[in-house]
């Protein structure tokens, strides 16, 4: 069974500040690999998904690394902003998705 | 598109009785699924399906049942409500069993007494 790993549980950091947030699995044979955020709540929207076959996607500020040798994927989040504070989950698989605990991510003004 | 849709957003049951937590999607996608999110276990996923009439188990599946006689519904039924099932449940759909963005619906806080 796939184990997902995320690690801080909780960071805190100043606004303006550059970041990243941490992905490990144990088992490398994943289809994909997807980043969400979820508000606290509320439901998760989907930030980036990155194919078994690429090394990194990014969108705007944000930028998702993998690397299946290792283990790892990074979500790497530019500039941080207040409404940047949220849950930020990594789920990895194919026909079943497993999901690590999440890093709470607090943006200080 | 509305996306993926739950209903209710919330209920209490008690113990023993049994319900149906809706879930629907509008985007014509093969893949549906159902997780459980606990404090400090993360998501879980409970079922899921590959397309109509084809449905699976997944990590969770114990007391729980689901069909799925359309592309856009996949119900999801308590036979028999615990108080261990005291969740937050999400349905969420991508476009085929191995590809695409997974999109979740708003999720359903469903409380056992």
């Amino acid at each position: 069974k796939q184990e997902v790993t995320q690690i801080p549980a909780a960071l805190s950091v100043p606004e303006g500040e550059n970041l990243v947030l941490n992905c490990s699995f144990t088992d490398s044979a994943i289809y994909n690999l997807q980043w969400f955020r979820q508000d606290p709540g509320k439901g998760l929207t989907s930030l980036l998904l990155i194919q078994s076959s690429q090394r990194e996607q990014t969108s705007g500020r944000l930028n998702a690394s993998l690397d299946k040798s290792s283990g790892r994927s990074t979500l790497y989040i530019a500039a941080s902003q207040p409404g940047d504070s949220a849950t930020y989950l990594c789920a990895l698989g194919g026909n079943q998705f497993y999901f690590g605990t999440g890093t709470s991510l607090t943006v200080i003004p | 598109n509305a996306g993926v849709t739950q209903t209710p957003k919330f209920q209490v049951l008690k113990t023993g009785q049994s319900m149906t937590l809706q879930c629907a999607q509008d985007m014509n996608h093969e893949y549906m699924s159902w997780y459980r999110q606990d404090p400090g276990m993360g998501l879980r996923l409970i079922h899921y399906s590959v397309g109509a009439g084809i449905t699976d188990q997944g990590e969770v599946p114990n007391g729980y049942n689901v069909s799925r006689s359309t592309t856009e519904d996949f119900p999801l039924r308590l036979l028999s409500a615990a108080p261990s099932q005291t969740s937050v449940y999400f349905c969420a759909s991508r476009p085929s069993r191995l590809d695409g963005t997974q999109y979740f619906g708003p999720g359903t806080r469903l409380l056992v007494l």
